[in-house]
């Protein structure tokens, strides 16, 4: 889930295995969730979208789920591979800014 | 097509002094975004731009000005800079700014001393 403090949680899995991230949204009026992975001294790099009238999208290893009525959004990574370890933070369109709101981030750690 | 890039991509300031971080997109986008991000932080929206000429403030916009004065130029500037700008500042571009993803650019690390 998202930190509000300094020290992001972590998530450690096995290589080969899937990880699941979770993120709890804030604002009910969002209509449009993204999944942004970063990577350690890189920017923020697009994985996933979904749109609140659909509650599961799939993509190459990666499937975003949604649950409106807790407001919360999951990311699920099939077959987790080295390259996978990075920040991954949700972002939702719900705000006061003309734009995205971003989740504090979980840092997915990958076990050889 | 390089998406969007950063100058510079790190730099050094004694309190006090000021520069300006460059953002170029080659995508044709009307909006533009400055976030800051800090440790153990998701990204902060300082400023952003919904087109050539325009300018907004976001959610922690004190200390910094910008200007957009092309399209595919966005600029951010420190006037006076403190240590409490110590950050690391990503520029990001989008087509819609609700309803599709932002691109992100590499990254300016700043030092205030």
């Amino acid at each position: 889930g998202e930190s509000v403090g300094l020290h992001l949680p972590t998530l450690s899995v096995q290589e080969g295995d899937n990880s699941i991230i979770n993120c709890a949204y804030s604002n009910s009026a969002s209509d449009y969730f993204i999944w942004y992975k970063q990577e350690s001294g890189k920017g923020p790099q697009f994985i996933i979208d979904i749109r609140s009238n659909m509650d599961k999208r799939q993509g190459q290893r990666v499937t975003v789920l949604l649950n409106k009525t807790v407001k919360h959004l999951s990311l699920q990574i099939a077959a987790t591979q080295p390259g996978d370890s990075a920040v991954y933070f949700c972002a939702e369109n719900g705000g006061g800014a003309d734009g995205l709101t971003f989740g504090k981030g979980t840092h997915l750690i990958i076990q050889p | 097509n390089a998406g969007v890039t950063q100058t510079p991509k790190f730099r050094v300031l004694k309190t006090g002094q000021s520069m300006t971080l460059l953002c170029a997109q080659d995508m044709n986008h009307e909006y533009m975004y400055w976030y800051r991000q800090d440790p153990g932080m998701g990204l902060r929206l300082i400023h952003y731009s919904v087109g050539e000429g325009t300018t907004a403030k976001g959610e922690v916009p004190d200390g910094y000005n910008v200007s957009r004065l092309k399209k595919q130029n966005f600029l951010l500037g420190l006037e006076s800079a403190a240590p409490s700008q110590t950050s690391v500042y990503f520029c990001a571009s989008s087509y819609v700014p609700r309803q599709e993803t932002q691109y992100f650019g590499p990254g300016t690390r700043l030092l205030v001393l």
